[in-house]
């Protein structure tokens, strides 16, 4: 699976939009881009995933460059709930043998009152 | 949506003894399951992959004898950690794939937190 890359931290506002930007230069033809959250002490939770088209759905958007070579998690009003550890990974869709999804760094947000 | 529970969510344990964490697919059927440990502030970790009905896949350093995984049916899956010892405390977490899916889904359960004394 290809490498991502994430800025280990940030900080937003509350009811402010929040972009999480992430690499992934050396994604395939094959991947996807997913994004999962992590708040504290619980279980990964999918947010979205994406081929090369925006996505949008009722957790947030997701716009991938042309390219494909990264891409930009938006959270439109974030929230105190919001707070959490957001993982951005290339994996395939397409199911077959030997398939893992790994989790890199992550970026650690916190939404502040 | 897929929900997969864990149980026990959290357990202290004496240096020694043997723990066993179940991950079930409480709505579908699961011939793939995967567990992962978490420390403090780390990122998940891939431990092993479990499919129903033969022996776990499990990633380099990963001691299969000591982190025993079975899964005997497709909606269960078990990990238990023998002759735990404090560094074994963690995070640990498992997903599922649901069998009649085609695609990459996977749904995670809430994790157990073991604590080795």
């Amino acid at each position: 699976d290809a490498k991502t890359t994430q800025p280990p931290s940030m900080d937003c506002a509350e009811g402010r939009a929040a972009n999480l930007p992430c690499n992934h230069s050396t994604i395939s033809g094959n991947e996807y881009v997913y994004w999962y959250r992590q708040i504290h002490s619980q279980g990964p939770q999918y947010i979205i995933h994406g081929l090369k088209n925006n996505e949008t759905n009722e957790m947030a958007s997701l716009i991938i460059t042309e390219d494909r070579k990264s891409s930009t998690l938006i959270l439109p009003h974030a929230t105190l709930r919001d707070t959490a550890v957001y993982y951005c990974i290339a994996y395939p869709r397409i199911k077959a043998a030997g398939n893992k999804l790994t989790f890199g760094g992550g970026t650690r947000v916190l939404v502040k009152p | 949506g897929a929900v997969v529970s864990q149980h026990p969510s959290r357990v202290i344990c004496k240096s020694g003894t043997s723990v066993k964490i179940e991950c079930r697919s409480l709505d579908f059927q699961a011939t793939t399951m995967f567990w992962y440990r978490q420390f403090p502030k780390k990122s998940l970790m891939l431990m092993a992959t479990s499919n129903e009905g033969s022996k776990a896949t499990y990633e380099q350093g990963v001691e299969k004898d000591k982190f025993l995984i079975n899964h005997a049916s497709l909606t269960l899956s078990t990990l238990t950690v023998t002759s735990a010892h404090p560094e074994d405390s963690s995070f640990y977490i498992c997903s599922a794939t649901p069998g009649t899916s085609g695609y990459n889904e996977q749904f995670f359960g809430p994790g157990t937190r073991l604590t080795v004394l």
